[in-house]
């Protein structure tokens, strides 16, 4: 089963525009919450994750906003540009399983000029 | 250094044969993991090593499929026989005890 739900499947946004997607997990085990992106022929490319003993994180346009109670984070991507256009995956593991990445199903974002 | 290193990047094979693949972890990361990405499925974890030691093959989706790790720098995923059901993007990650893994660029396996 699908231990971490993401929306919305795809994402269309205009240059400039704030690009917002959301995750959402059960297992309270889970100590890490990282952000992948990943270009078509790519691998998935770590962009920034967050750990449960803060509620944001921010490095440069990209934000992830977490809320523990509500075991729900999201990733913030302000001033979007063409070149954000990618699949972005949400994931979460914890130590105790080696960091065993489990992922959302993933949103494809499309950036308009 | 050069990335975790995945071969072939292309496999196209029929139906019945065996289907190898490898990977070259980063030098120095101790943890390896192999993912499968389908269209149905997403990424999900197949197995992942601690040391060239097995931790957990429970997503491994059935006996048709094995992993080795016989040394530090070289891991393969078989597929004997493999099925058309097994047409994915394979991709091995590694990562230093730390959270952060970082991934190959996939091998996309076709099985006609």
């Amino acid at each position: 089963q699908q231990q971490v739900k993401q929306s919305p499947q795809s994402l269309i946004v205009q240059k400039g525009g704030i690009s917002i997607i959301n995750c959402a997990y059960e297992n309270t085990a889970f100590d890490y919450f990282p952000w992948y992106q990943q270009f078509p022929g790519k691998g998935p490319a770590l962009l920034i994750a967050i750990r449960p003993d803060v509620s944001e994180k921010k490095e440069g346009r990209f934000t992830i906003s977490f809320n523990k109670s509500a075991k729900q984070f999201s990733l913030h991507i302000m001033d979007s540009q063409p070149g954000d256009s990618a699949t972005y995956f949400c994931a979460a593991s914890s130590q105790n399983s080696g960091y065993a990445l489990n992922f959302g199903k993933g949103t494809s974002l499309l950036v308009t000029p | 250094d050069a990335g975790v290193i995945q071969s072939p990047r292309h496999e196209v094979t029929e139906m019945g044969q065996e289907v190898t693949l490898r990977c070259k972890p980063i030098s120095g990361h101790d943890y390896l993991f192999w993912y499968r990405q389908t269209m149905m499925r997403g990424l999900e974890l197949l197995i992942y090593f601690n040391n060239n030691v097995p931790i957990d093959d429970s997503g491994m989706p059935e006996d048709r499929f094995s992993a080795k790790m016989p040394n530090a720098s070289f891991s393969t995923l078989k597929i004997q026989p493999s099925e058309p059901r097994d047409s994915a993007v394979y991709f091995c990650a590694s990562g230093s005890g730390t959270d952060t893994q970082y991934f190959g660029p996939g091998t996309r396996l076709t099985v006609l």
